[in-house]
């Protein structure tokens, strides 16, 4: 089944302790992305990699890192979360950059304390 | 960065009735405009998209209409079904690379049977 997996799915942490979302899809996409999801703000993006070793800023990257060392995984990590950080968290692929279809993972509902 | 705004903010349609959904965004230079619908706890999954060069794409009960000279397209659910109550975005490119989507804030659609 083509999918995109995240993990953990729910996270609870404190400020500071350095984490990382996992992010793996099994469609041989190019393109990967991280997206975080607030109320009332809507999807914004924070990094995107267009393929193996290439990555750049979305619209929020601060505090965040990522790297893509294989095409299948695109992981997010937070040196030093801080509760601002609280958030959903997207990761999604697609085959063609984003105008074709982007495949969403199901989450990750992270809380800083 | 491209604003794409989206409205109205949450809709309340009877079954059976029409759900129209409006956005409008800044940047002419692109022509990609893609729908996602979003279930409570499930990612985003994309609907229907548009390229202008139609004013409109029907898919099923749902339509896209597209005007590019008010830089607005809208998403019409024709005889709108409980089950097609969930969270919906539009979204346009940030640059010709097709590198990043812009999200409008989303709008929550509650259809009561």
């Amino acid at each position: 089944e083509a999918q995109v997996t995240q993990n953990p799915r729910y996270l609870i942490t404190v400020t500071g302790k350095k984490l990382t979302v996992t992010c793996s899809q099994n469609m041989n996409h190019e393109y990967m992305s991280w997206y975080r999801q607030d109320p009332g703000l809507g999807l914004r993006q924070i990094y995107y990699s267009m393929n193996v070793e290439v990555t750049d800023k979305g619209d929020v990257p601060e505090g965040y890192k990522v790297s893509r060392k294989e095409k299948r995984n695109f992981p997010l990590i937070l040196e030093s979360p801080s509760p601002n950080q609280t958030s959903l968290y997207f990761c999604a692929s697609s085959g063609a950059g984003i105008a074709s279809e982007q495949y969403f993972g199901p989450g990750t509902r992270l809380t800083v304390t | 960065q491209q604003q794409v705004k989206q409205s109205p903010q949450s809709l309340i349609v009877q079954k059976g009735g029409i759900s129209i959904i409006n956005c409008a965004y800044e940047n002419t230079a692109f022509d990609y405009f893609p729908w996602y619908q979003q279930f409570p706890g499930k990612g985003p999954a994309l609907l229907i998209a548009i390229r202008p060069d139609v004013s409109e794409k029907k898919e099923g009960r749902f339509t896209i209409s597209f005007n590019k000279s008010a830089k607005q397209f809208s998403l019409h659910i024709m005889d709108s079904q409980p089950g097609d109550s969930a969270t919906y975005f539009c979204a346009a490119p940030e640059d010709s690379g097709y590198s990043t989507l812009t999200f409008g804030k989303g709008t929550m659609l509650l259809v009561s049977p």
